[in-house]
Parts: structure tokens; sequence; C-alpha cells
């Protein structure tokens, strides 16, 4: 199994353009989450998703971050317009639910400077 | 809501060495999952080791074990033997229940000396 994968790993970009993050969970993986880390901030947690339905984006940062699952195989994470204090490290993870103790398997991240 | 405290920003150990870890939590569930997670530098996220709440048999894998003590709501790592490859921020994270999120502690940057 090839793992949680993500596009692209860097991205540099300046203020006020579109960002698009891409994430390709692992097959059979029902849960998707997206999590962005900062020094300042740790790990957060911004929106999950089971069965491609969107369950919890309360961190979801403002509404110029928008998330989508169209399929079991594909989700984005879209910032528009982009900020700079939106450099961070975006994360995304997959689960199977099978009973509880489920691990939650990471991408690599993607690193996004806003310049 | 849950919230999970590593009070320790970071540590350092000689190699060969053993360290432990510290986690606490607040919750006002029974039954919940724990786990740890390793970060190195390469950002990538890894399980170290999970336990079960209702299980009161500490988890261990390798060179890696937990002191559980659910009444304190404490979730320590202990790291027998240090290595090197050790060296990474490490994430004690925790699971309500069946399908839920993780929620995240800060972090602890732990640095293994030759």
């Amino acid at each position: 199994d090839a793992g949680v994968i993500q596009s692209p790993r860097h991205e540099v970009t300046e203020m006020g353009q579109e960002v698009t993050l891409r994430c390709k969970p692992i097959s059979g993986h029902d849960y998707l989450f997206w999590y962005r880390q900062t020094m300042m901030r740790g790990l957060e947690l911004l929106i999950y998703f089971n069965n491609n339905v969107p369950i919890d984006d309360s961190g979801m940062p403002e509404d110029r971050f928008s998330a989508k699952m169209p399929n079991a195989s594909f989700s984005t994470l879209k910032i528009q317009p982009s900020e700079p204090r939106d450099s961070a490290v975006y994360f995304c993870a997959s689960r199977r639910t099978s009973g509880g103790l489920d691990e939650q398997f990471f991408g690599p991240g993607t690193r996004l400077t806003v310049l | 809501a849950q919230t999970v405290t590593q009070s320790q920003p970071e540590m350092s150990v000689q190699e060969a060495e053993t360290v432990t870890l510290s986690c606490t939590y607040d919750t006002s569930e029974s039954n919940y999952y724990l786990f740890w997670y390793k970060q190195p530098p390469s950002r990538q996220m890894i399980l170290v080791i999970r336990q079960e709440a209702y299980k009161q048999q500490n988890a261990t894998e390798n060179r890696f074990s937990v002191n559980f003590q659910k009444a304190a709501k404490s979730f320590s790592l202990k790291i027998s033997d240090s290595q090197l490859g050790d060296t990474a921020m490490y994430f004690c994270a925790f699971m309500r229940g069946y399908g839920q999120n993780f929620v995240f502690g800060p972090g602890t940057r732990l640095s293994v000396l030759p």
C-alpha cells in the first residue's frame, strides 16, 4: 500500500492567491482528517470526513478555508484568498474504523508558505 | 471538551539511557483510546504505541512502554535503551470513542545525545 498521498509536498505562493492541497487516503479507509501544524498552535484538526461526508468542520479557521471529498479516494483543502498567517504544514490522515484501536495514518504533509 | 497536556516541551537523554515522557488528559468518558505518535525531522507522523482505557495492562512495543494510570488520567511513555533515531517530537493523543477524532497534545521534543 502506498500510504496516504499528499500533493504538493511544498507550495510557495503569494498573498491573495488560491491554494489547493490534495489528499488520497489509503484504500478502504472510511475516515479522512485534515490537520494544520504550526510552531505556535501545534497540531490542529481542521475538518474530518466519514464516508465522504463532513462530520466536524469546527476547526476550519474562517470562510477562506474549504474542504471537499467528492469520492472515497480524493479530498481537497482550498484556501482562497491565502494570507501569510496560513503558512504551516498541512497533514492529511486516514483511518479505517474497525472497533476502537484504529491507527490514524498520516501523509507526509504539505509545507505551505504564503509570502 | 477533552484536553491533552504534555508538560515537558523539551527533553534530552543520553544514548542507551531510559527516558519517560509525560501526558495527562481530561475527560469524563469511561472508555477511550490513547496513542503516542512520533514525528522525526522528516515530519512523518508515526504511531508508536496505543492503549485502550478499559485494559488495565500497560501496552508495550519493543523498547516503548506506557504507564497508564486511569484514575490519575495519566499516560506516560517510557523509552528504554534510547537510540539516536528516537530523536523526534512525541505527541500524545486521545480519542473519545469509536469513530471519533483525535485530540493531540502540544508535543515533547526529545533529543537523544551520543
